[in-house]
């Protein structure tokens, strides 16, 4: 299993340019989300998916998108880009949301936006 | 709210020192404890867990407990190594199933 894929790893931004950030997991989990990392703040949730067609916001959702039409995948879109989005992106799943339930994270797509 | 309190970084310590890294929650009911660690480059990955009071989760020799009468799940490793490098993260998930992470704490290990 590759677990959690994201793509693309770098990526800069013009300011009011737009992207979708990829993520797909092979492990069939139902549940997969959005965070942002951002220097010495640890993780805040942006969006969360708790099964093909079913999306909600977390902590942080202003700015962004995401759909989920597959288990596998769950891309996350940025429309008008701005300085305040600069951040490591890690998409994340679990198989359930149970409370020992793991989540696992992708290796994180870096966005810078200038 | 809900929160995480982590011990703020960075720590510095020889091979072979002992760890500690303290981790104090704020939340009702019966959350669930983790830490996570991130390398270098990498994403975070599961280092231990604990889902109930007095529970001790344990791997790769770091060890924590959940203390429930002190909120607290601190993180202990006898003797470091210098693998051991990276930004270790406490969080926890409650009632909302959702995780709630502390800001992170970054450890260097010297040869």
């Amino acid at each position: 299993n590759a677990g959690v894929t994201q793509t693309p790893k770098f990526r800069i931004l013009k300011i009011g340019q737009s992207m979708t950030l990829q993520c797909t997991q092979d492990m069939n989990h139902n549940y997969m989300y959005w965070y942002r990392q951002d220097p010495g703040m640890g993780l805040k949730l942006i969006y969360y998916s708790v099964g093909a067609g079913i999306t909600d916001k977390g902590e942080v959702p202003n700015g962004y998108n995401v759909s989920r039409s597959t288990t596998e995948d769950f891309p996350l879109r940025l429309e008008l880009a701005a300085p305040s989005q600069t951040s490591v992106y890690f998409c994340a799943s679990s198989l359930d949301r149970g409370k020992g339930g793991e989540q696992f994270f992708g290796p994180g797509t870096r966005l810078t936006v200038l | 709210g809900d929160s995480v309190t982590q011990m703020e970084g960075p720590v510095t310590l020889s091979e072979e020192a002992c760890l500690t890294i303290n981790c104090t929650y704020t939340a009702t009911g019966y959350p669930s404890l983790f830490w996570y660690v991130q390398y270098p480059g990498e994403g975070l990955q599961l280092l231990l867990k604990a889902t109930k009071a007095d529970d001790k989760g344990s791997n790769k020799g770091f060890e924590a407990t959940y203390r429930k009468e002190t909120t607290s799940f601190h993180l202990e490793k006898g003797s470091v190594q210098v693998s051991d490098s990276a930004v270790y993260f406490c969080a926890y998930r409650g009632s909302n199933y959702k995780l709630t992470f502390g800001k992170g704490t970054l450890l260097t290990v010297n040869p």
